[in-house]
């Protein structure tokens, strides 16, 4: 079993939709949990981080964090085709080293 | 300012060849890592570094090696080249310090290697 799951997609929604992500953990010592949006051929980068259980926002998106159920979530408001692209959640033990999920690869429909 | 600088993009390699990826970063991070992605499996970590002279493993070593001797660079090198190792590598860089979830990881634009 895989420390960080994932499903992989893909995801298809409609222009202006909400698109929710989810991730779950299976070690309750990772500390940081984080949202790496990939584009297609590109590497990944940061789109959002988090410590503590709750909601964080961060304009359109939001990253939610359920420490009891070691459940992660993105979610996208008013989701534009721009934000087509593959999501990764990743979470470490508050050093260096990330573990990421499979990522989930997500179409916004115009 | 360049960020993370991988070399080459694109390689094809006959099994038992070896070849070494390059990469570079000129924003002084300590730490640097090598992942591979593949479908389905998601990144996964190869080694990684956190200074010059420092290396280390990562969930999947074999038939990889590693070095560090600037910071800068951390080059990856394959042995002798297996199908199995065609995929989508990776170089990424960070700080060691508390800033680097808020800041990142800085990932290179990869390089996409196929062993025949």
């Amino acid at each position: 079993q895989k420390e960080v799951e994932q499903d992989p997609g893909p995801l298809s929604v409609p222009e202006g939709a909400i698109v929710s992500l989810n991730c779950t953990y299976s070690n309750s010592a990772f500390q940081y949990f984080m949202w790496y949006r990939q584009y297609s051929r590109k590497g990944p980068e940061l789109l959002m981080y988090t410590y503590s259980s709750g909601n964080k926002e961060d304009g359109r998106f939001t990253a939610q964090v359920d420490k009891s159920s070691k459940y992660i979530s993105l979610f996208i408001r008013d989701s534009q085709p721009s934000d087509s692209a593959t999501y990764l959640c990743a979470t470490n033990f508050g050093n260096e080293k990330l573990t990421f999920g499979t990522g989930t690869r997500l179409t916004i429909i115009p | 300012n360049a960020g993370v600088t991988q070399t080459p993009k694109f390689q094809v390699l006959k099994t038992g060849q070896s070849m070494t990826l390059q990469c570079a970063q000129d924003m002084n991070h300590e730490y640097m890592s090598w992942y591979r992605q593949d479908p389905g499996m998601g990144l996964r970590l190869i080694h990684y570094s956190v200074g010059a002279g420092i290396t280390d493993q990562g969930e999947v070593p074999n038939g990889y090696n590693v070095s560090r001797s600037t910071t800068e660079d951390f080059p990856l090198r394959l042995l002798s080249a297996a199908p199995s190792q065609t995929s989508v590598y990776f170089c990424a860089s960070s700080y060691s310090s508390a800033d680097r979830e808020r800041d990142g990881y800085t990932f290179g634009s990869g390089t996409r290697l196929t062993v025949v």
